[in-house]
């Protein structure tokens, strides 16, 4: 079955514990991105990825980092995390760019509170 | 700058009733257009999509949506909704170079009452 997941779905840590949201997609996607849900806010981009080795910064990149060393796989990375960044986190890959032509396929979400 | 406006927050209708939201959008260029729904506890699935041509574009779950340029709208109908649309409605606006950047709206909410 085609789909992006992500891991944890549920995650409560503490403010300055690093941590790792994974994502892995099984469509051979070369695009990839995260978002991030606040209520009021909507959905905003956070990273994108073109391809292996490639990414670049979306609306709201401060505090995270992501790495894309494997096309299937594009992990985001929260080094300090502060309670800032208490929301609800997106992966979704595409064959082309997020906003162009071809269809996003979003996982099902991360939940993540930082106290 | 880009930007998408959905000024509905929340919305209700009938079962069999007829539904429009609303979506404006604020971008230089030629906008590529979408709505995605999002079910409760669920990610976002893309209803439809507008690049160029027909301004009227058809979508999954018998949504369409018609692009205005002079309106700088992009509304989402549905002559009759049933009780499984209700879910959260985004527009969003494709932009930056190679439209790697995607911008959403706020999302209005919809709720189908029996």
């Amino acid at each position: 079955e085609a789909q992006v997941t992500q891991n944890p779905r549920y995650l409560i840590t503490v403010t300055g514990k690093k941590l790792t949201v994974t994502c892995s997609q099984n469509m051979n996607h070369e695009y990839m991105s995260w978002y991030r849900q606040d209520p009021g806010l909507g959905l905003r981009q956070i990273y994108y990825s073109m391809n292996v080795e490639v990414t670049d910064k979306g609306d709201v990149p401060e505090g995270y980092k992501v790495s894309r060393k494997e096309k299937r796989n594009f992990p985001l990375i929260l080094e300090s995390p502060s309670p800032n960044q208490t929301s609800l986190y997106f992966c979704a890959s595409s064959f082309g760019p997020a906003g162009g032509r071809y269809e996003q396929y979003f996982g099902p979400g991360t939940r993540l509170t930082v106290t | 700058a880009q930007s998408v406006t959905q000024p509905d927050i929340h919305i209700t209708v009938s079962e069999g009733a007829s539904l429009e939201l609303r979506c404006n959008y604020s971008y230089g260029a030629t906008p590529y257009l979408f709505w995605y729904v999002q079910s409760p506890g669920q990610g976002l699935q893309l209803l439809l999509k507008y690049f160029s041509g027909d301004t009227l574009v058809q979508g999954i779950k018998g949504f369409e949506a018609e692009f205005k340029r002079s309106q700088s709208s992009f509304n989402l109908r549905k002559p009759s909704v049933h009780w499984s649309d209700a879910a959260e409605y985004f527009c969003a606006v494709g932009a930056g170079p190679g439209a790697n950047n995607l911008f959403f709206g706020t999302g209005t909410r919809l709720t189908v009452i029996p």
